[in-house]
C-alpha cells in the first residue's frame, strides 16, 4: 500500500470509446504525475501537476486529456485512442515537483488495452 | 538514444549468487534514484544518491554513484527469490529548472530458487 490508488486496474476500450482513469493520493503531496509504461521502452512522463497547476506536458497527443481538480485527485481522460496506446498507465505523487531528491510514490497502474 | 542506458536488460541467476547491474549516461545528474518494480505493482524507491562517489548500502544491496555523477551501479549479494523484479534507475539532470525524473528501460532480474 503506497498511498496512491488507481482505478480501474484493467480497461479494454474500442478506438471510438471515451473513458477515464482515476488516481487518488492520501499522502498530502503537492505534485501528481501520469507516466506511460510500454514494453521495451522507458517510463515516459506524460503530465505533471504541481500545486494543481500543470507544469509539464511532454508532447502528449490531444486524445489524452488530464484533469487535476485538487491536490489529491488526478484524472486522465481518453478518447479516440489508437492500438499503440495500449500500455500500463502509472500515476505517481511526490511532495513537490521541484524537489531534487523527491521520491515518487506510484500507484499499481491501470492496464489499458485498445482494440 | 536513451538518456539512461541500463545493462543488462535481462538477468537470470541462481539463489545465492552475486550480481551487478549498471546505469550509464553521457549526461551529468544532480541526483539519481533506483526503483524496484514487481509484477502487477508500481515502482518503489530503493535509494537516492546525490554526491559523486557516494556509496549506500541497504542490507544486501550496495548502490554507487559515479565520481562524475554520470553513472551508477547496483550490486546484490547472495540474491534471493524475493529480489526478483524490474530494477529501474532514474535521474534528474544537473542544471537550473531540470526537475523532470527520467527513467532507464530497466533490468529484469529473475532469481531462481
Amino acid at each position: 500500500e503506497t498511498g496512491v490508488t488507481q482505478t480501474p486496474r484493467h480497461l479494454v476500450m474500442g478506438m471510438t470509446n471515451k473513458k477515464s482513469l482515476k488516481c487518488e493520493q492520501h499522502l498530502g503531496h503537492n505534485a501528481m504525475y501520469w507516466y506511460k509504461q510500454s514494453a521495451k521502452k522507458p517510463l515516459e512522463l506524460m503530465f505533471v501537476y504541481n500545486f494543481k497547476e500543470q507544469t509539464e506536458n511532454n508532447s502528449v497527443p490531444s486524445r489524452f486529456s488530464p484533469e487535476c481538480p485538487n491536490s489529491s485527485h488526478l484524472f486522465l481522460h481518453l478518447h479516440t485512442l489508437q492500438p499503440e496506446d495500449s500500455a500500463l498507465y502509472l500515476c505517481a505523487s511526490s511532495q513537490d515537483f521541484t524537489e531534487n531528491t523527491g521520491e515518487l510514490f506510484f500507484g499499481e497502474g491501470s492496464r489499458l488495452t485498445v482494440l | 538514444t536513451q538518456l539512461l542506458e541500463q545493462s543488462p536488460q535481462f538477468l537470470s541467476i541462481q539463489e545465492g549468487e552475486n550480481l551487478t547491474v549498471y546505469c550509464n549516461s553521457s549526461s551529468v545528474f544532480s541526483s539519481l534514484q533506483w526503483y524496484r518494480q514487481e509484477p502487477g505493482e508500481g515502482p518503489v524507491l530503493l535509494v537516492t544518491v546525490v554526491t559523486g562517489g557516494e556509496v549506500k548500502k541497504l542490507k544486501r544491496l550496495t548502490f554507487q554513484f559515479g565520481d562524475a555523477r554520470k553513472d551508477s551501479s547496483l550490486h546484490i549479494t547472495a540474491a534471493q527469490p524475493g529480489d526478483t523484479g524490474l530494477y529501474l534507475c532514474a535521474g534528474r539532470l544537473s542544471g537550473a529548472g531540470s526537475y523532470q525524473l527520467t527513467f532507464g528501460k530497466g533490468t529484469k532480474l529473475s532469481v531462481i530458487p
